[in-house]
């Protein structure tokens, strides 16, 4: 079945160590791919966006992602995460390459962030 | 940089009453989408309009639901007969349409309906 997987609901880390938010698809072909990311109380925003080219794409924020076909995966990195990144992150699809289509969006993972 | 806006940004109503939730979306853009989150779950497509007529909606978007762009600007939801279970987070959202698919999908910052 077509599906976007986010396999961690909570990940807590320090601030300033790595992060890493796992995300898995599984599509006949390779989506748009997207990160949003949803503060308290607050709407939906991008982070970052694939749709073809370099697997390693560059969001705000100073977040990344990287793409790998062969893992049907699109992580989401960052090298040094600050208490404001706190929030819930989610990895969306786009499967059908079209205006008029829809984001299909994962479970969420929520980040806390340890002083 | 341009937005979309959504008001109310909270609405309480009485199960079995109408809800009209109103959107703004960037000027210029021409797909229009309506999404919505119930407490602790995942965002979950509504429907998407384009060209004055709905071009998708899930299995979610029943009779009871509704969108309508009244005017130039507008882009609204109805709901005809409130049920406990629409209480939820509906955000509003809208895209240019001018890159195949490959502009961005931008988000309003959301109307909580609380159904009581």
């Amino acid at each position: 079945a077509q599906s976007v997987t986010q396999p961690d609901i909570h990940i807590t880390v320090s601030e300033g160590a790595s992060l890493e938010l796992r995300c898995n698809y599984s599509y006949g072909a390779t989506p748009y791919l997207f990160w949003y990311v949803q503060s308290p109380g607050q709407g939906l925003q991008l982070l970052l966006k694939y749709f073809s080219g370099d697997t390693l794409v560059q969001g705000i924020k100073g977040f990344e992602a990287e793409f790998k076909r062969s893992q049907s995966s699109f992580n989401l990195r960052k090298p040094s995460v600050h208490w404001s990144d706190a929030a819930e992150y989610f990895c969306a699809v786009d499967p059908s390459y079209s205006s008029a289509s829809k984001i299909i969006f994962g479970s969420g993972t929520r980040l806390s962030i340890r002083p | 940089e341009p937005e979309v806006t959504q008001t109310p940004s909270h609405q309480v109503t009485q199960m079995g009453q109408e809800v009209i939730l109103r959107c703004v979306p960037i000027s210029n853009h021409l797909y229009f989408y309506w999404y919505r989150q119930i407490l602790g779950q995942k965002v979950e497509f509504l429907v998407s309009f384009y060209n004055n007529e709905i071009s998708e909606k899930s299995e979610i978007f029943d009779d009871q639901f509704s969108v309508e762009r009244p005017d130039g600007s507008n882009f609204t939801l109805k709901i005809r007969s409130t049920k406990l279970e629409d209480s939820a987070m509906y955000f509003c959202a809208s895209r240019a349409g001018t890159s195949g698919g490959t502009d961005t999908q931008y988000f309003g910052p959301g109307t909580r309906l609380t159904v009581l």
